[in-house]
């Protein structure tokens, strides 16, 4: 079982550039979960997709949005990116109604 | 935002000695669980404790949850120079808000051999 991946491992950016970011989740988990995580700070909730669907939404602005594919995969998209965007982003994966989470390694984004 | 306070924000010890952390939250919870990171990477699961549960062992790991004083400790016994991470705790608040998970801000801990 490869656990939860996410592509790239690390990223650099310009300001205002848009980046998508990857992520396949744990074999049989249909839930994936977005956090952020800046330096020195706990991750922070962007984001929930289930069947295909937003479930539910952390306090982002709209320049971050997602989508989830039919074999659970999911992307991560920001738009118009600030500096304040870099950071690492982490991807987590859980079973339906499930309880503990399943997070990757991460995609840390560098905005110059 | 986030929820939990952790205390203490950074300890320090010698490899054999227990290691206790404390996390403290503001809202209702449905389950507590407890994460490891090392280095800036991937967050491990370490344990989960149910708001009806009180204390919760896994190996050397000791989870207590005080649901009136909104507040969760994570005792580490015996610490090895392997247990060199930083450690969050994150709740759960259920309802339909099930797997939101909202992370204190981490205490670093670090073993020395």
């Amino acid at each position: 079982d490869a656990g939860v991946t996410q592509s790239p491992t690390h990223l650099i950016k310009t300001r205002g550039q848009q980046v998508t970011l990857r992520c396949s989740p744990k074999s049989g988990h249909d839930t994936v979960s977005w956090y952020q995580q800046a330096l020195g700070q706990g991750p922070q909730f962007i984001f929930q997709y289930y069947e295909e669907e937003e479930r539910q939404r952390g306090n982002f602005p709209d320049r971050f949005s997602g989508h989830q594919f039919p074999n659970y995969s999911s992307e991560l998209n920001v738009n118009a990116l600030l500096l304040g965007d870099s950071a690492l982003y982490l991807c987590a994966s859980s079973p339906q109604w499930g309880t503990e989470a399943f997070f990757g390694q991460g995609t840390r984004l560098t905005v110059v | 935002s986030q929820q939990g306070e952790e205390d203490p924000q950074a300890l320090s010890i010698q490899e054999g000695e227990n290691a206790t952390m404390n996390c403290s939250y503001k809202t209702s919870i449905n389950n507590l669980q407890w994460y490891r990171q090392n280095s800036g990477r991937g967050l491990v699961h370490l344990i989960l404790i149910r708001s009806n549960e009180r204390e919760k062992h896994s190996g050397r790991l000791r989870v207590t949850l005080d649901t009136s004083k909104k507040s969760s400790s994570l005792l580490i016994t015996a610490s090895r120079a392997a247990d060199t991470a930083s450690y969050f705790c994150a709740t759960d608040p259920g309802g339909t808000s099930y797997g939101k998970l909202t992370f204190g801000q981490g205490t670093i801990l670090t073993v020395h051999p």
